[in-house]
């Protein structure tokens, strides 16, 4: 197992485009969780699923984001009609949750810039 | 709401030099208590953890106890490296809260030079 991956690793789209990121977890892991890290701060929590069930939504995840996990496998983060405040790394991590606190693995991220 | 605050950086040592990163929480309940460490292009690693009062989380020569009376997970290092050089986040996770979700710190970004 090459741990979670995402694609793409970059991506630069005009303001009002519509960008979607994937990320593959590692493959035994149940949980799956997207984040947001902007310039200087930590990551911000934005969405998780459990299985293919999105069990939780951020605040910060607004109208125009959207995720999916078909099948429990991959996910996706859409986000549409891009904004230049959107311009940040979108983390995605996965966990094997059974009870109590598990270790989370992250990806490498994808930097979005709206220019 | 849970909370984490770091120390500000960068904290910039000599190699050789001891390292402390301060990290304090806001949390109901006991959290469990987590260093991620994040290289120059690259996503978070986990670093260490402690998952109950006086625990003590070590790696790589990193070391984080745990202090519930303080309610501090201090990150020290007793001679840091050049290729320590990165950014150190503090996180917490609520046995509270059933998605697990990290809540981070800021970040402290660490220079170490030759």
């Amino acid at each position: 197992d090459t741990g979670v991956s995402q694609d793409p690793r970059h991506k630069i789209t005009k303001r009002g485009q519509n960008v979607t990121f994937r990320c593959d977890p590692i493959s035994e892991h149940n949980r799956l969780y997207w984040y947001r890290q902007t310039l200087g701060q930590g990551p911000e929590f934005l969405t998780y699923f459990q299985n293919e069930a999105q069990l939780e939504k951020s605040r910060l995840l607004s109208d125009r984001f959207s995720a999916e996990r078909p099948k429990g496998s991959f996910s996706t983060l859409e986000i549409q009609r891009t904004e230049q405040g959107d311009s940040a790394m979108y983390l995605c991590a996965s966990s094997l949750a059974l009870s109590g606190t598990t270790e989370a693995f992250f990806g490498q991220g994808t930097r979005l810039t709206v220019v | 709401g849970n909370s984490v605050t770091q120390m500000e950086g960068p904290v910039t040592l000599s190699e050789e030099a001891f390292l402390t990163i301060n990290c304090t929480y806001t949390a109901t309940g006991y959290p469990s208590l987590f260093w991620y460490v994040q290289y120059p292009g690259e996503g978070l690693q986990l670093l260490l953890k402690a998952t109950k009062a006086d625990d003590k989380g070590s790696n790589k020569g990193f070391e984080a106890t745990y202090r519930k009376e303080t309610t501090s997970f201090h990150l020290e290092k007793g001679s840091v490296q050049v290729s320590d050089s990165a950014v150190y986040f503090c996180a917490l996770t609520s046995w509270m809260d059933s998605s697990y979700k990290l809540i981070f710190g800021s970040g402290t970004r660490l220079l170490v030079r030759p």
